[in-house]
């Protein structure tokens, strides 16, 4: 089992929709968890950070951690076509000292 | 702010040649890391750096060697090239360990025929 798991996709919204990107993990000593956006052909940048439970909003997009079911969402609210690119949710903490990235979900949002 | 800067941004080589990729990081940042990202595979660890003069292996280190004599560089070696490393190489930095913000480069794509 990959210590990181995140829906592939390809997902396609129109314009102006609610979307869901989700991740599991496997290891509860997990404490940190971000997302990165990665436009096509550039590196990826982070986009949200969260250390606990809980909900975290910044403008359309809130990011959502659930340490009991060992679950991460991002959601974003009104999706623009400026959103289309891919999604990293990126997990670490406990023994390990590094980050873990999933595989990414590629979303494209139509005008 | 140039932030992380990756030279070349593109090379193709023939199975068995060398070369070295560049990372040049302005952040006076102490942690370096050499990333591959393949479709279906996501980002994977290769290398990384926790100060300058140490190196240590991440995840698929085999191929590749590293080095980081100043702090601002950080270099992935091939010795030998293998069409299995035809990937885009990423190169990031960061200030904290694993709860410090990544700051990735542009990525260097790398064919190996």
């Amino acid at each position: 089992q990959k210590e990181v798991e995140q829906d592939p996709g390809p997902l396609s919204v129109p314009e102006g929709a609610i979307v869901s990107l989700n991740c599991t993990y496997s290891n509860s000593a997990f404490q940190y968890f971000m997302w990165y956006r990665q436009y096509s052909r550039k590196g990826p940048e982070l986009l949200m950070y969260t250390y606990s439970s809980g909900n975290k909003e910044d403008g359309r997009f809130t990011a959502q951690v659930d340490k009991s079911s060992k679950y991460i969402s991002l959601f974003i609210r009104d999706s623009q076509p400026s959103d289309s690119a891919t999604y990293l949710c990126a997990i670490g903490g406990g023994a390990t000292n590094k980050l873990i990235f999933g595989t990414g979900t590629l979303l494209a949002v139509q005008p | 702010n140039a932030g992380v800067t990756q030279t070349p941004k593109f090379r193709v080589l023939k199975t068995g040649q060398s070369m070295t990729l560049l990372c040049a990081q302005d952040m006076n940042h102490e942690y370096m890391y050499w990333y591959r990202q393949d479709p279906g595979m996501g980002l994977r660890l290769i290398h990384y750096s926790v100060g300058e003069g140490t190196t240590a292996k991440g995840e698929v280190p085999d191929g590749y060697n590293v080095s980081r004599l100043k702090k601002q560089n950080f270099l992935l070696g091939l010795e030998s090239a293998a069409p299995s490393q035809t990937s885009v190489y990423f190169c990031a930095s960061s200030k904290l360990a694993v709860t410090g913000e990544l700051f990735f480069g542009e990525g260097s794509r790398l064919t190996v025929l």
